[in-house]
């Protein structure tokens, strides 16, 4: 099976401006998660998304939105870039929302905000 | 709120050594998963070994074993004979049932040839 795909993978956009990033999990999964990973923060948790619908979101502020279409694929959209938002943006997917299981992350996208 | 603490930013060890990368958390669940994934240079993340909380016996996957203290909420990796390919950022974290992961700051583990 491919695994998680992400597009683009390099980002340059400038403040203010808003991006666009998708995800493609491995067939046959439905929930994706989207993190945000900094060196100064770390690893955090955005939002997941399960058959269409947020199940968890974590503690962004509303410019940081997402959705999940009906084949899976997922978007997230950053409006009004701040430079604080630079950073690798991962997007993981499993079979099934329940914990405990393995999460497939992609590569990333890595946005750089001017 | 869960919390996940690394406290060594960076180990060193040689290669065919033993090395152990420590973990601790915190939560207030009685259901909850721990994960050790790893991070190699300009590579995708990966899990490495998984522990469900309400098993005791300890997960070991080939070289890769943890040490997991559910009363002291500790959770370290075990590498034995390192080889340089586990050269990597090595991230703890932890999920609840329904959750979503919640990650340590990682360590940076670097292999000495």
């Amino acid at each position: 099976k491919a695994g998680v795909t992400q597009t683009p993978r390099y980002l340059i956009k400038t403040r203010g401006q808003q991006v666009t990033l998708s995800c493609s999990p491995i067939s046959g999964h439905r929930s994706v998660s989207w993190y945000q990973q900094t060196p100064g923060q770390g690893l955090q948790f955005l939002f997941e998304y399960f058959s269409e619908t947020q199940r968890n979101k974590g503690n962004f502020p509303g410019r940081f939105s997402g959705r999940q279409f009906s084949n899976s694929r997922s978007e997230m959209n950053v409006s009004t870039l701040e430079l604080g938002d630079s950073a690798l943006y991962l997007c993981a997917s499993s079979p099934i929302a329940d914990g405990g299981y393995e999460q497939y992350f992609g590569p990333g996208t890595r946005l750089t905000v001017t | 709120a869960q919390t996940v603490t690394q406290s060594q930013p960076e180990m060193s060890v040689q290669e065919a050594e033993t090395v152990t990368l420590s973990c601790t958390y915190d939560t207030s669940e009685s259901d909850y998963y721990l994960f050790w994934y790893k991070q190699p240079p300009s590579r995708q993340m990966i899990l490495v070994i998984r522990q469900e909380a309400y098993k005791q016996q300890n997960a070991t996957e080939n070289r890769f074993s943890v040490n997991f203290q559910k009363a002291a909420k500790s959770f370290s990796l075990k590498i034995s004979d390192s080889q340089l390919g586990d050269a990597a950022m090595y991230f703890c974290a932890s999920e609840r049932s329904q959750g979503n992961l919640i990650f340590g700051k990682g360590t940076k583990l670097s292999v000495k040839p």
